[in-house]
């Protein structure tokens, strides 16, 4: 099992993120993708998950509103959009399989600057 | 939301002594279906977290069996029986239990 994200990520305050996150070695549509951040020297926070199979969601009630996220299921591949950027949004952003996040991305720092 | 609660957060610890760390819920942790959703995650210096320990108990393949974890209810433990060089890191529990899943503060593990 392998989860590989996109890379690192300058954005302006206000602007729109969107992370990937390449799944290989599974059965992509088996398994929900969820997503976690962190931001510099803090702990883990759970942002929502996806159902590759069916394309449901399910958002942390923080991020309603301004995340975003889908599937391509073609390419293995689920996505996280993040909108309306602001600079405690700066973070390195994982993606994490099924609900007991048994193996996790590499991370994607997202860094939100003016 | 169901709060987490690590102690201690900073745990200076000999090579070859043990540490534990305790993970505290403010809801039982038993879910409906029977099962107890409690896992704890290792993340060493600049790496992505890694699943160490599933419900409660279950350790994870790979995972040196010097780890343990134990509990039930509320109240949760990792055990490391001989801390190792490689184990330092923070160390998270995480419930999915109840929504939203949520993580303790961390505690970081250092050799002394």
């Amino acid at each position: 099992v392998q989860l590989v994200q996109s890379g690192a990520e300058v954005k302006k305050p206000g602007a729109s993120v969107n992370v990937s996150c390449k799944a290989s070695g599974y059965t992509f549509t088996a398994s929900y993708i969820h997503w976690v951040r962190q931001a510099p020297g803090q702990g883990l926070e759970w942002m929502g998950w996806i159902n590759p199979k069916s394309g449901g969601t399910n958002y942390a009630q923080k991020f309603q509103g301004r995340v975003t996220m889908t599937r391509d299921t073609s390419i293995s591949t689920a996505y996280m959009e993040l909108s309306r950027l602001r600079s405690d949004d700066t973070a390195v952003y994982y993606c994490a399989r099924t609900g007991d996040l048994d193996y996790w991305g590499q991370g994607t720092l997202v860094t939100v600057s003016s | 939301d169901v709060v987490m609660t690590q102690s201690p957060l900073s745990l200076p610890v000999t090579l070859g002594q043990p540490a534990s760390i305790s993970c505290r819920s403010s809801q039982s942790l038993v879910h409906s279906d029977g099962n107890t959703y409690l896992n704890w995650f290792q993340q060493r210096p600049g790496q992505s977290p890694r699943r160490l320990i599933y419900k409660v108990s279950n350790r994870d393949s790979g995972v040196p069996d010097r780890f343990s974890g134990s509990g039930s209810g509320t109240d949760f433990t990792l055990k490391i029986s001989r801390v190792e060089a490689e184990d330092v890191g923070v160390y998270y529990c995480m419930q999915n239990t109840h929504w939203p899943r949520t993580f303790g503060q961390g505690t970081k593990v250092e050799i002394k």
